[in-house]
């Protein structure tokens, strides 16, 4: 069975350093693919980085970048120079590419992030 | 505007009442998707649609229906709600674009409350 495990139900950081969020994922299908949302105060998810299991290099988009460890079955997300913005719900997901898996994304219980000025 | 919204945006109901939440995009993406978010935890499907007229289960279906009957709209059906069922609504579709095609987007979401 998939599970995605985020063990951190909240974090702070000082504004402009960087931060780490963690996830831990297990599956036992070869391919598949990891998320990262950002879900601020007014309840919207927003799409904010992937990386396929079979991407040679780590994802990065603007200050967000996932270091993705295969063997550790490990997704963590790195925020640099953190902004105050950057206060919010984060949320680890993973989605099996097998013939059964339909594309369903299996959430982790979040990540609450609190930037401090 | 493209993109994929959601109505209504908060609804308040009573138990035993059907309610119907809407989702409509308009990437005309073939797969869309229902989700809950309950406090304390990430989201859980409900269910899901590869394309018109095909829908399947996800996590947690009792008590729900869907229809998609357009490939653009994906109405959620509490047939008749209960208290277990408060809760905030997502709808998201896949985009299928070469770079992200996993990527699932996410509307802005449905308040629901049960009495």
């Amino acid at each position: 069975a998939q599970k995605i495990t985020q063990t951190q139900p909240g974090m702070f950081v000082q504004e402009k350093e960087a931060v780490t969020l963690d996830c831990t994922y297990d599956t036992s299908d070869p391919s598949y693919g990891l998320f990262w949302y950002k879900q601020p105060s007014s309840g919207e998810m927003i799409f904010l980085i992937y990386q396929g299991s079979y991407d040679q290099q780590n994802a990065t988009e603007g200050r967000y970048s996932l270091n993705f460890q295969k063997a550790r079955k490990s997704a963590n997300l790195v925020i640099s120079a953190s902004q105050l913005g950057d206060s919010a719900m984060y949320f680890c997901a993973m989605r099996e590419i097998g013939m059964d898996s339909s594309y369903k994304l299996i959430f982790g219980s979040g990540t609450r992030l609190l930037v401090r000025p | 505007d493209a993109g994929i919204t959601q109505s209504p945006r908060y609804k308040i109901t009573e138990t035993g009442r059907q309610v119907t939440l809407m989702c409509h995009q308009t990437w005309s993406h073939s797969y869309m998707f229902w989700y809950r978010q309950d406090l304390g935890h990430g989201l859980r499907l409900i269910y899901y649609s590869a394309a018109a007229d095909i829908t399947d289960k996800g996590e947690v279906p009792d008590g729900y229906v869907v229809s998609r009957s357009k490939t653009e709209n994906f109405p959620l059906t509490l047939e008749s709600a209960t208290r277990s069922q408060t809760s905030v609504y997502f709808c998201a579709s896949r985009d299928q674009t070469r770079k992200s095609q996993e990527t699932q987007y996410f509307g802005p979401g449905t308040r629901l409350l049960v009495l």
